[in-house]
């Protein structure tokens, strides 16, 4: 099972607000950056949200992230069709030697 | 356009290795960090590891300890991943990825995938 707790899925119809939560601990969330991921279907994952809260060039503002003490939570806001995809959040473990660890994903449906 | 282009599918007995590339092309390693990441069948997305071409300098995740080499050429365009001894819970699609320099999460481009099938 993945270190960090995403919900299976989420939906929301065209326009509304989506949000996608991560959970995690002192030893990851707790300490270090979050970034989150877009993945579409049969194409690579899209680094959506780096730092917690930084857009990456071309990423649309109505992706927003934020973290507060050992959760993050990604929001989409105004979602559109073009949304629906798997989102999942990873951040650097200082546990043991040290990894990256992932969330399980996140579903989105746009009804 | 910026691309990471990984080696073909790979069918492998137990107790082989396998070597997977990944050619940076539009882009390079020079001053990034290069990461691999596998997803087994049903399974969430695991780090393996990761090199830092400018300095030759690799890292592993313990469960990878003694079985992984991660390693990139001169040029800091193609990065490889190296698994041994492998075993039939190592059936996976096995990522290649560009990292920031210190920011080991920030996987920014992705290679499409490579599937590793071990069977006997």
């Amino acid at each position: 099972q993945s270190v960090l707790t995403q919900p299976p899925s989420a939906s929301g119809t065209p326009g509304q607000r989506v949000t996608i939560s991560c959970s995690g601990s002192s030893s990851n969330i707790g300490r270090n950056y979050i970034y989150w991921y877009q993945r579409l279907p049969q194409t690579a994952p899209k680094l959506l949200i780096y730092r917690n809260d930084q857009r990456p060039s071309g990423v649309p503002d109505r992706f927003s992230g934020s973290k507060s003490g050992t959760s993050a939570s990604l929001a989409i806001s105004g979602l559109r069709s073009e949304d629906e995809a798997d989102y999942f959040c990873a951040v650097w473990d200082d546990s043991l030697s040290g990894s990256v660890v992932f969330g399980g994903g996140t579903k989105v449906t746009v009804l | 356009q910026v691309q990471l282009v990984q080696s073909g599918a790979e069918v492998k007995k137990p107790g082989s290795s396998v070597k997977v590339s990944c050619k940076a092309s539009g882009v390079t390693f020079s001053g990034y960090g290069v990461t691999w990441v596998r997803q087994a069948p049903g399974q969430g997305l695991e780090w393996m590891g990761e090199i830092i071409p400018l300095f030759g300098t690799s890292r592993y995740a313990q469960n990878f300890q003694g079985r992984l080499t991660i390693t990139a050429d001169e040029s800091a365009t193609t990065g490889y991943m190296e698994l041994s001894s492998l075993r039939s819970e190592d059936t996976a699609v096995y990522y290649c990825a560009r990292t920031w320099y210190g920011e080991s999460s920030s996987l920014d481009y992705w290679g499409q995938g490579t599937l590793v099938t071990v069977s006997s």
